[in-house]
């Protein structure tokens, strides 16, 4: 079935660090490719997301780029900030747009 | 801006008990969802709901489990005799095809 695998963590990080947090994927057809943020005690909030290979969805600084011929989709961020610090979860849905399929999830936390 | 909300945002019981949790999706929203999430650990499926009927569920949602659109606005996951490793956090989902929102989550005790 449908799997995907993130880097372990936890990650820790200074402020304005470089932040990159790997996402691989085994998928049959096309899926779209998501990241959603968990902050601590919150529910899970969609940050991006790409619907097909090549595209790179963006927000709040964060991109990540569907790559289609490396089946991955990392997380990255030119700058982190201490509010940053959250559990990052990659998801991604089939076809048919049901059975969204999550990774483990990678806590970062940002030092200041 | 319109979000999933889900009742009660806590719920403590003890086991052997039927608990109903509870969700409002977004109005216009088709698809219904339900994922829990063992602390520490990745968000799980459990079932999705569509047109008034199970579409798809994973082996996670036994015979223990029920969910049910009852009056168009609210849906709810029934878990039928709770034991302890049914704690965990329960969070509903709503949407289109391709696109979930999530509620806040219910965190389930059961003790």
């Amino acid at each position: 079935g449908d799997s995907v695998t993130q880097m372990e963590g936890p990650v820790t990080l200074s402020e304005e660090a470089f932040l990159t947090i790997n996402c691989t994927y085994t998928a049959t057809g096309y899926p779209s490719l998501f990241w959603y943020v968990q902050y601590p005690g919150e529910g899970l909030q969609l940050l991006l997301k790409a619907t097909k290979a090549d595209d790179k969805g963006s927000n709040k600084g964060f991109e990540a780029t569907y790559r289609k011929e490396t089946t991955s989709f990392h997380l990255e961020k030119g700058s982190v900030q201490v509010s940053d610090s959250a559990v990052y979860f990659c998801a991604l849905v089939d076809n048919y747009g049901q059975n969204f399929v999550f990774g483990p999830g990678t806590r970062l936390s940002v030092l200041p | 801006e319109p979000e999933v909300t889900q009742t009660p945002s806590h719920q403590v019981t003890q086991m052997g008990q039927e608990v109903i949790l509870r969700c409002v999706p977004i109005s216009n929203h088709l698809y219904f969802y339900w994922y829990r999430q063992i602390l520490g650990q990745k968000v799980e499926f459990l079932v999705s709901f569509y047109n008034n009927e199970i579409s798809e569920k994973s082996e996670i949602f036994d015979d223990q489990f029920s969910v049910e659109r009852p009056d168009g606005s609210n849906f709810t996951l029934k878990i039928r005799s709770t034991k302890l490793e049914d704690s965990a956090m329960y969070f509903c989902a709503s949407g289109h095809s391709y696109e979930q929102y999530f509620g806040p989550g219910t965190r389930l005790t059961v003790t």
